[in-house]
């Protein structure tokens, strides 16, 4: 069971907007910042957004993150086949004094 | 080129103890805090701890007392000690770079543990 929660599925279309949620509390998400990141298949994990909005460079501006209270967000605009991955969302957390992960939300691009 | 590479990883009895290591290159290592994060086949990411560059340490609440984090900064290293493993360290160890978020993530050493 993950401090975060994240749906475990989501799909789209080619050229669709796909928006996956992440939801904490008080303690993570409510008071600290979140990051994404993206996971292909067979490959480490890599930053797509930093302090709730930030695109590292070299991240398309298809992605964009948002945080609101004890939730977020990340949507993908322009959704592409490339896209079909796993996107965790993290943050930490201070009462258990660690960071905190998401579930993971695995990405189907139909 | 920023690179991590994790060595240490393989298959370890109930009980039993690995040192994983994670070799720094590209970059001014004693800068950055450094992280061990895991995932178990299938499943998630998880956090398992971090040393900062004044060498502050933190654990997640599973590892503490059994698992130990240091670093070498003239050797470019970071290293993890794990004592007393049990079935559900089983997972891939990376070793990531973090300043602001997990910006540098190793390729992985696999830990398994089983009798």
């Amino acid at each position: 069971q993950s401090v975060l929660t994240q749906p475990p599925s989501a799909s789209g279309t080619p050229g669709q907007r796909v928006t996956i949620s992440c939801s904490g509390s008080s303690s993570n998400v409510g008071s600290n910042y979140v990051y994404w990141y993206q996971q292909l298949p067979g490959t480490a994990p890599k930053l797509l957004i930093f302090r709730n909005d930030q695109r590292p460079s070299g991240v398309p501006d298809r992605f964009s993150g948002s945080k609101s209270g004890t939730s977020a967000s990340l949507a993908i605009s322009g959704l592409r086949s490339e896209d079909e991955a796993d996107y965790y969302c993290a943050a930490w957390d201070d009462s258990l004094s660690g960071h905190v992960f998401g579930g993971g939300t695995e990405l189907t691009v139909l | 080129e920023v690179q991590l590479v994790e060595s240490g990883g393989g298959l370890v009895q109930p009980g039993g103890s690995l040192r994983l290591s994670c070799a720094a290159s590209g970059f001014t290592f004693s800068s950055y805090d450094m992280h061990w994060v895991r995932q178990t086949t299938g499943k998630g990411l998880e956090w398992v701890s971090s040393i900062g560059t004044s060498g502050d340490t933190y654990y997640r609440g599973s590892v503490k007392g059994r698992f130990t984090i240091s670093r070498e900064n003239a050797k470019n290293s970071l290293y993890l000690q794990m004592n007393s493993l049990r079935a559900g360290d089983t997972a891939l160890y990376y070793c990531a770079r973090a300043r602001d978020g997990f910006d540098c993530w190793g390729q992985g050493t696999l830990v398994t543990v089983s009798s």
